[in-house]
């Protein structure tokens, strides 16, 4: 079965750059959510969108944008990087928000993100 | 604002033994959903089991049951008949079902499965 799908999965950058991660959700499902990993911790919940418009917003730095697409991929801009932000971003994606029966949603594999 | 809490931040259990991981949340709503994911060293997040919290049933999933006490506000995860490949970092995530459904998640709970 088609899983959701990010790209890239690893990424270098330095300090002050400009970094684009991709997500494609699974087939049919219209919500996406970022998610970031730090070292050691648990997943914090960045931000979502349902039928490209944000549903949500979490712990996301003012520096980082995202917009869900018209196809529904999305893409996580982050930009002025810090050496903080190196971590693993989550894509996770649902048909339905938590609102409608409560999807589960599932994750892609991850985007390594290390900022030197 | 919703919390989850593990408070076991390692656990081990032998080969073929069962093991429970313990899981509690703080909200105030009465309508959401429960969910434990399991994180291998190859990061990725893998769904083991759901509950929705207006169900008294407890949820199974092969070897894989919760107990699921919605007073108490405790969400266990027991594994039954471990394997060496169950050994992973466990999550325990709320998600309320009012609002855009993001979850909130535990600190983790490393397994270890002993041969």
């Amino acid at each position: 079965a088609a899983g959701v799908i990010q790209s890239p999965r690893h990424l270098i950058k330095e300090k002050r750059e400009t970094a684009t991660l991709k997500c494609y959700p699974i087939p049919r499902h219209d919500t996406v959510y970022w998610y970031q990993q730090g070292p050691g911790q648990d997943p914090q919940f960045l931000i979502s969108f349902y039928e490209k418009m944000q549903s949500d917003k979490g712990s996301i730095p003012d520096r980082f944008s995202a917009q869900q697409f018209s196809d529904y991929h999305s893409e996580l801009n982050m930009s002025s990087l810090e050496l903080g932000d190196s971590a693993l971003y989550f894509c996770a994606s649902s048909f339905g928000t938590g609102a409608i029966l409560g999807n589960t949603i599932y994750f892609g594999e991850g985007s390594w993100l290390t900022v030197v | 604002a919703q919390t989850v809490t593990q408070s076991q931040p390692e656990m081990s259990v032998q080969e073929a033994e069962t093991v429970t991981l313990s899981c509690t949340y703080d909200t105030s709503e009465s309508d959401y959903y429960l969910f434990w994911y399991k994180q291998p060293p190859s990061r990725q997040m893998i769904l083991v089991i759901r509950q929705e919290a207006y169900k008294q049933q407890n949820a199974t999933e092969n070897r894989f049951s919760v107990n699921f006490q919605k007073a108490a506000k405790s969400f266990s995860l027991k594994i039954s008949d471990s394997q060496l490949g169950d050994a992973a970092m466990y999550f325990c995530a709320y998600r309320s079902a009012s609002n855009a459904g993001k979850s909130t998640f535990g600190d983790g709970t490393t397994l270890t499965v002993k041969p």
